[in-house]
Parts: structure tokens; sequence; C-alpha cells
């Protein structure tokens, strides 16, 4: 099964800063590779899909890049909106999760 | 938009059906995923099923233990896991998508305790 290493696990910023989290997973993966913002009580929500591209709806704050086995998933200017933990996911064939990353809001 | 069922209570050894009804669009068109992420873990995916075909695609972990069914008649699809343990504890979504690769709509989430 491929593994997905998340970092970091936790960040603090404050508003208006550029957040970067990165994910790398064990075996080339193409760009088959999403990202996922969940708040406190509430079910995960798309926010990148196939490495890259905005879901419909999703501020154009939030980008992503990458392909192969390397992935970065950025908040170009940090909102009090976005205290989330995100995720990234990858397909193939099997589903499989990060680790997770705790944005908090200094 | 997924509306699942309510909360679960079960003991050890028991079993849990839950529904997720689809309404607002074509429910046979998507592909319906549940996942599941116990208290303090992150998401752990457990499988999918065609709402068009009926196949599905287990983790080989839940093989003999889970069954995901739909109903195309009233637009649900269903999720049973068997033989509940303690760390069946967990909340289960379920998420549809065109496709099996990214799961596009969620469920909110039914919250299963197991527990003696």
């Amino acid at each position: 099964d491929i593994q997905m290493t998340q970092s970091p696990s936790s960040l603090s910023a404050s508003i208006g800063d550029r957040v970067t989290i990165t994910c790398q997973a064990s075996q080339d993966i193409s760009n088959f590779l999403n990202w996922y913002q969940q708040k406190p009580g509430k079910a995960p929500k798309l926010l990148i899909y196939d490495a890259s591209n905005l879901e419909t709806g999703v501020p154009s704050r939030f980008s992503g890049s990458g392909s192969g086995t390397d992935f970065t998933f950025t908040i170009s200017s940090l909102q009090p909106e976005d205290n989330a933990t995100y995720y990234c996911q990858q397909y193939d064939g099997v589903l499989t999760f990060g680790g997770g990353t705790k944005v908090e809001i200094k | 938009q997924l509306v699942q069922s309510g909360a679960e209570m079960k003991k050890p050894g028991a079993s849990v059906k839950v529904s997720c009804k689809a309404s607002g669009y074509t429910f046979t068109s998507y592909i319906i995923s549940w996942v599941r992420q116990a208290p303090g873990q992150g998401p752990e995916w457990m499988g999918w099923i065609s709402a068009y075909s009926g196949n599905t695609e287990n983790v080989q972990k839940f093989q003999g233990r889970v069954t995901m069914t739909t109903d195309t008649s009233t637009s649900t699809a269903y999720m049973e896991l068997r033989s509940l343990r303690a760390d069946d504890t967990a909340v289960y979504y379920c998420a549809s998508g065109a496709s099996s690769s990214k799961l596009d709509h969620w469920g909110q989430g039914t919250l299963v305790t197991v527990s003696s």
C-alpha cells in the first residue's frame, strides 16, 4: 500500500501569512492527489483535486502543486476561517489519507 | 446533499447499518465511498460502491465484515459493519464522487460507539 507522509503535523501562523504544507507519497502516484479541509465536528471538504485543480467555489488563496511523489498545498494569505486541519489523499485504486496538518491562527 | 442516519451505540460483536440518502443529483451517476474517522485520528477510507452497477471495492482489512449496498428507488446507500469491536468506534461518513479517486460531497457523519 502507498503511504502518505504529510508535514508539518501542526503549525501556527498569523493572518495574512503564506502557509505551505507538503505531502510525500511512498511511490509515484502521478497527479492522483487531493487536498481536504476539515473543521472541528464537520466533514472534510474537498479543496484541490488532481494535485492542482481548485474545486468549484473554493477561494483562490488555496492552491496545490506537484506530481509523482512530492506535493505542496499553499494558502497564499491566511484568513481566520482557515483555522482547520488539512489532509492530503492519494488514489491508486485505494484511497489513503495523510496524517493531517493542524493550522492554527496566532 | 447526503443525509446520514443518526448516532448508534452498539455492544461488541453486534452489527450496525448506516444509511446515506442522496438528493439534488442523479444518484446512479455517482460512486459512494464510506470513510471513517476514529476520535482524534485522520480519515480512513473503507471502500466504495457504484450506485449505477452495484460494484464494490473494499479495503482488505474490512473484507468479510463490511457490506455496502444501494437502493436506487430511494437514492440511499447503506454500509453494514459486523462483529463490532471497541476500535470500530468512530464517525462514519458517506461521500460521493463522479469518480472513485476523489470525494466531492460528504454526509454529516454518523457516530458509532461500540462499548460493553
